[in-house]
């Protein structure tokens, strides 16, 4: 029974396209991040909820827009893909706001062509 | 501006040896420091964390141990096994975020 699970996995796109990757957690954690690993490994975080409110916005570019619909599910929609969007892109959960031993989704890789 | 860093991308350390893992970090207000786990197409997995106001925390193999004068932590895993082969990343938090390094990819050979 995966804890924080996020589809789809894989995600092949076309520049100019809008799609989104959606993530749930059945953890009754109260706060959501949405994290990207770039080409060169470095994690980031893009986003925070808690209880569906939006905590963290990291510089994240207005096409990037999260949905948080319960505490349950924190959805990424991305308008308007680039190249410089190709990434992997975790959605990860923490019983608090804060981050500490936060649980990990198995990520989506984004590859848009 | 990195302020968790992971100099080494890589150690091979062979079965039953001690592995060490090295972050240093530079923001002083740091005050709580993880270590997650990386299986490749798996998300990082949490392993092992220390609160700033101690300087050693020990889970069975695993011990981490930090020296905030020099501004680093390491990660001894003894003895290291094949299975401990993933990419190591240490993670440091300011009050509401992880700061992430970017990894070290342990690989035990028997």
């Amino acid at each position: 029974d995966t804890a924080v699970s996020q589809t789809p996995k894989y995600l092949v796109t076309q520049m100019g396209n809008d799609k989104s990757i959606k993530c749930e957690q059945n953890l009754g954690h109260d706060t959501m991040y949405w994290y990207k690993q770039d080409s060169k490994k470095f994690l980031k975080i893009m986003f925070s909820y808690n209880n569906k409110e939006l905590i963290i916005n990291e510089t994240v570019p207005n096409r990037f827009s999260p949905k948080s619909p319960d505490k349950a599910h924190l959805n990424l929609h991305i308008n308007s893909l680039e190249l410089g969007d190709s990434a992997v892109y975790f959605c990860a959960s923490s019983q608090w706001t804060g981050g500490l031993e936060a649980f990990f989704g198995q990520g989506t890789r984004l590859t848009v062509v | 501006d990195q302020q968790v860093k992971q100099n080494s991308p890589s150690l091979s350390v062979q079965e039953g040896r001690i592995s060490i893992l090295n972050c240093d970090y530079t923001n002083s207000m740091f005050d709580y420091f993880l270590w997650y786990k990386k299986y490749p197409a798996e998300g990082p997995t949490f392993l092992i964390s220390i609160s700033s106001i101690k300087d050693k925390n020990e889970d069975g193999r695993f011990t981490v141990f930090l020296n905030k004068s020099a501004k680093h932590l390491s990660l001894h895993i003894v003895p290291s096994q094949p299975g401990d082969s993933a990419v190591y990343f240490c993670a440091a938090s300011a009050t509401d975020k992880l700061i992430f390094g970017t990894g070290t990819r342990l690989q035990v050979f028997p």
